[in-house]
């Protein structure tokens, strides 16, 4: 049971638009970043989201996150076959034992 | 450019103690923005954070550890080998899982990974 609740998955052909959701409360989303992870099977994380919608140097516009309240989402456009990975959030939580904090991943078809 | 690669036995039998050691090589983990971290993920599963510590001691044994491992995990630095390891006590079945060495900026990022290394718990 994952902190953060994420769909367990999404498809979309490729050229689409796809969301992905990450709920979680007022002790970890509601009060710090929020992150998000490219995984393609086998390989390690890697970073794609941080500072809840900023991109790291080298990842596509196409890519974009936003925060409101105590959810946070990821948004892509012009979906690739490279895309289909699994895709992760997560956060600092500040409850009364601080630590990372993850969703469970959403696996992303690109049909 | 910062590269993380981690080390370890591979395989422990049940109720083992395991050592993971992370070599950093591109930076120092001498600092202060940073944290030096673990994450784990079980075969076919999500990811799990197991524990951060802090590179500068300036700021004390700043360190923090996922309370659902039950005190089992210790974090330790060595900035002579600029490394920092991992040890997990008593470990089971559910410990078998793909580790990885992660450097993350203060709360904010993970940003940077290892390729991960399998532990594989069993008899």
């Amino acid at each position: 049971q994952s902190v953060l609740t994420q769909p367990p998955s999404v498809s979309a052909a490729p050229g689409q638009t796809i969301t992905i959701s990450c709920s979680g409360s007022t002790s970890n989303i509601g009060v710090s970043y929020v992150s998000w992870y490219q995984q393609v099977p086998g390989t390690a994380p890697k970073l794609l989201i941080y500072d809840n919608s900023k991109r790291p140097s080298g990842i596509p516009a196409r890519f974009s996150g936003s925060k409101s309240g105590t959810s946070a989402t990821l948004g892509i456009t012009g979906l690739q076959t490279g895309d289909e990975a699994n895709y992760y959030c997560a956060t600092w939580d500040t409850s009364m034992s601080p630590g990372w904090v993850f969703g469970g991943g959403t696996k992303l078809t690109v049909l | 450019q910062l590269h993380l690669q981690e080390s370890g036995p591979g395989l422990v039998k049940p109720s083992d103690t395991l050592s993971l050691t992370c070599t950093v090589s591109g930076g120092s983990i001498r600092s202060s923005n940073y944290y030096w971290g673990w994450i784990r993920q079980p075969p076919g599963k999500g990811l799990e954070w197991i524990g951060s510590k802090i590179g500068s001691s300036y700021y004390g044994a700043n360190t923090f550890y996922n309370p659902s491992l039950k005190s089992r995990a210790t974090m330790s630095l060595d900035t002579s080998r600029n490394q920092f390891s991992l040890t997990l006590t008593s470990v089971t079945a559910a410990d078998t899982a793909v580790y990885y060495c992660v450097r993350t900026y203060g709360d904010y990022m993970v940003d940077c990974w290892g390729q991960g290394t399998l532990l594989t718990v069993s008899s």
